[in-house]
């Protein structure tokens, strides 16, 4: 079945520094990408729709100077904290769809980070 | 708008019992509806999903849900439990209109426990 990479799984920096995260699609062209951040016992919420070649949508409350994502391939998309804060440790997790319907959507195994 | 609520954050119950795991939603429009297990350290995997047609939907690892309409719900269930199924358990809605997949409302989780 379709596979999406996600790395690092976990990261840990230093106040002030930016985290890349990257999320890959491995045996499709995923036409968007999602990323998702999960608080500690909460849910997931949506962060930012990613369409490959053009900018991405964010939601409502996230600022998209502090949270950049970048969409250049149909395989790749990234997403960089930029300035990490403590605040901004969470659980990171992307999923891809690969057409526009919506029952093919995997997930990626998250990304962990840890701002000291 | 659209809003998944998941009664109970933890739910226990014996191996061989019965597993419920108990959805309700809001939409403005017809809706997709999906379950999704994630296991510590893991990304999400899709258990079930609902889209259209039959509303008892039958999915991975013995679990079915059934879409009521009259009642705003999406219940998860499980005749026999196994010790395999401890995880937490995810509720979500995405808008059925064209290009709006994948943008995923997830409910507020519920971790199943498993006692032998």
């Amino acid at each position: 079945g379709a596979v999406v990479s996600q790395h690092p799984s976990w990261v840990i920096c230093k106040s002030g520094t930016s985290v890349k995260i990257e999320c890959r699609s491995l045996d499709f062209q995923a036409t968007t990408m999602f990323w998702y951040r999960q608080f500690p016992k909460q849910s997931l919420m949506l962060m930012a729709t990613s369409n490959e070649g053009s900018k991405a949508t964010y939601e409502q409350g996230v600022e998209k100077d502090k949270f950049l994502i970048n969409h250049a391939s149909l395989t790749l998309s990234t997403l960089t904290v930029t300035s990490a804060h403590p605040e901004d440790s969470s659980f990171y997790i992307c999923s891809a769809r690969e057409d526009l319907r919506n029952e093919k959507l995997f997930f990626g195994s998250g990304t962990q980070l840890s701002v000291l | 708008a659209q809003s998944v609520t998941q009664l109970g954050s933890h739910v226990s119950v014996s191996e061989g019992a019965l597993v419920l795991l108990r959805c309700n939603y809001s939409s403005s429009v017809p809706p997709y509806l999906f379950w999704y297990v994630q296991y510590p350290n893991q990304g999400l995997q899709l258990l079930l999903k609902y889209t259209t047609g039959a509303t008892l939907v039958k999915g991975i690892n013995g679990f079915e849900a059934e879409f009521k309409k009259s009642e705003t719900s999406f219940h998860l269930t499980k005749p026999s439990a196994h010790m395999s199924d401890a995880a937490e358990y995810f509720c979500a809605v995405s808008p059925m209109i064209y290009n709006q997949g994948g943008k995923l409302i997830f409910g507020q989780g519920t971790e199943l426990s498993v006692k032998p």
